[in-house]
Order: C-alpha cells, then sequence, then structure tokens
C-alpha cells in the first residue's frame, strides 16, 4: 500500500459544480498536511496548507481528519481554470522528506 | 524573480553519458529538496538537504545519482552513465525549518526536463 493515495480520477465537471477529492496517508505519526495543483508540464504549486481545525481559502476548503487519517479538497463554483492535478502532501515527520500521492486529475467542462 | 530556479529547463543527452543539474533555492530557505516525476505521477522524493548536510536520500537514488550543496545555498543533482529510465522531470525545492522543527511548505523550481535516447 502506498503512504499516500488519492482519487484516481479523472474528475470530469461542469463549470459551476463542487468537487471534493479525498486523500489517505498511512503514517499515524504524520505532522504537515498540503494541496498542491500542478498544470500540465508545469511545476507543482501550493495550493493550500491543511490544519486540524480545517481551513477555508476563497472557494477551497480543506479538512484534516486524522483518527481516520484523511484529508478532503472541497471546491465551490468550480472554474476552467482549476482544470489541474491536484497533489495531496504529507511531511511523514518533523525534518523528514515530503511525500507526494499520486494526484487527482481535474477537468471543468465549459 | 526570487523564487527557484533550476538548469537546464531541458536536457537530452544519449544513454551513457553523464549529466549534471543545477538548482538555486529560495535565499532565506534552510533545506532544499530533489524530486524525481515521472507521467501520470506525483513527485518521488530523492534527497534532501539542510543547510549543506545531506539529511535523508531515498533508496531510488541508486550508486549512479550524487547530490551536493557544498556552501549551502545552491544544489546540483548529477547521473551517472545514464539509463533509458532515468528519462523524467527532476524537480528540486526549498523551504524553510524553524528552530522549533516546523516545516513550512515547500516551493517549487520549473524543473528539468531528461530525455534519454
Amino acid at each position: 500500500r502506498k503512504e499516500v493515495e488519492q482519487d484516481p480520477g479523472p474528475f470530469n465537471v461542469p463549470e459551476g459544480a463542487t468537487v471534493a477529492f479525498n486523500c489517505t496517508y498511512s503514517n499515524s505519526a504524520s505532522q504537515s498536511f498540503f494541496w498542491y495543483r500542478q498544470d500540465c508540464r508545469k511545476e507543482p504549486k501550493l495550493l493550500m496548507s491543511v490544519y486540524s481545525s480545517g481551513n477555508e481559502d476563497g472557494r477551497f476548503t480543506a479538512q484534516l481528519n486524522r483518527a481516520s487519517q484523511y484529508i478532503s479538497l472541497l471546491i465551490r463554483d468550480s472554474k476552467l481554470s482549476d482544470s489541474a492535478t491536484y497533489l495531496c502532501v504529507v511531511n511523514r515527520d518533523y525534518g523528514q522528506n515530503f511525500v507526494f500521492g499520486p494526484g487527482t486529475r481535474l477537468s471543468v467542462l465549459p | 524573480d526570487t523564487g527557484v530556479s533550476q538548469n537546464p529547463r531541458h536536457k537530452i543527452t544519449k544513454r551513457g553519458q553523464n549529466v549534471t543539474f543545477r538548482c538555486d533555492p529560495i535565499s532565506e530557505h534552510n533545506r532544499l529538496y530533489w524530486y524525481r516525476q515521472t507521467l501520470g505521477q506525483g513527485p518521488e522524493f530523492l534527497t534532501y538537504f539542510q543547510n549543506e548536510a545531506q539529511l535523508e536520500k531515498s533508496r531510488l537514488l541508486s550508486d549512479r545519482f550524487s547530490a551536493e550543496r557544498p556552501k549551502g545555498s545552491f544544489s546540483t543533482l548529477e547521473i551517472q552513465r545514464t539509463e533509458q529510465g532515468d528519462s523524467a522531470m527532476y524537480l528540486c525545492a526549498s523551504s524553510f525549518t524553524g528552530l522549533d522543527s516546523s516545516n513550512q511548505p515547500q516551493h517549487f523550481g520549473d524543473g528539468t526536463r531528461l530525455s534519454i535516447l
């Protein structure tokens, strides 16, 4: 089993739809969590950090459930520009490497 | 531009040749990471440095791979005797880790795309 797993996708949704991605991690000692987005043939870019209490940034909401070891990302009122691959990232221990999930591809259709 | 800088952007070489990539991190970042990414996969960790010290290496980093960060600023990743399986995007990222070991998120460079003929 991979250390970080994500919904396989792809997700094809119409503009304005709400879409949710899930991510699970296997190491209970994981400390920090992030969502990155990656456009085709570009580098990953930080979308948002994920805090224990959940956090929101505009149309994006991230949730963390430590007991079940999963992270979610909700995108409301999706835009064409949201089309990208969304990477779940888990930092196992303080000072150790960041582990990336395989990514979930989203296509927002007109 | 004060982001992470990588060069070259693209490298095409014949199997068996040596290649070297360079990464210049964000100046105040003390951590520097190398990743490899192939199509349809997330980035795979290769190694990371805290200042000039190489603290962890993945088992993916065979003896043909070596990375350095001699002065705790820029880093180089060298691949010797390249193989076709080395074809991938090589990404560098940097971050800041404070004295309390709290990790800030990583910021990535544009990557170096390596193609082995």
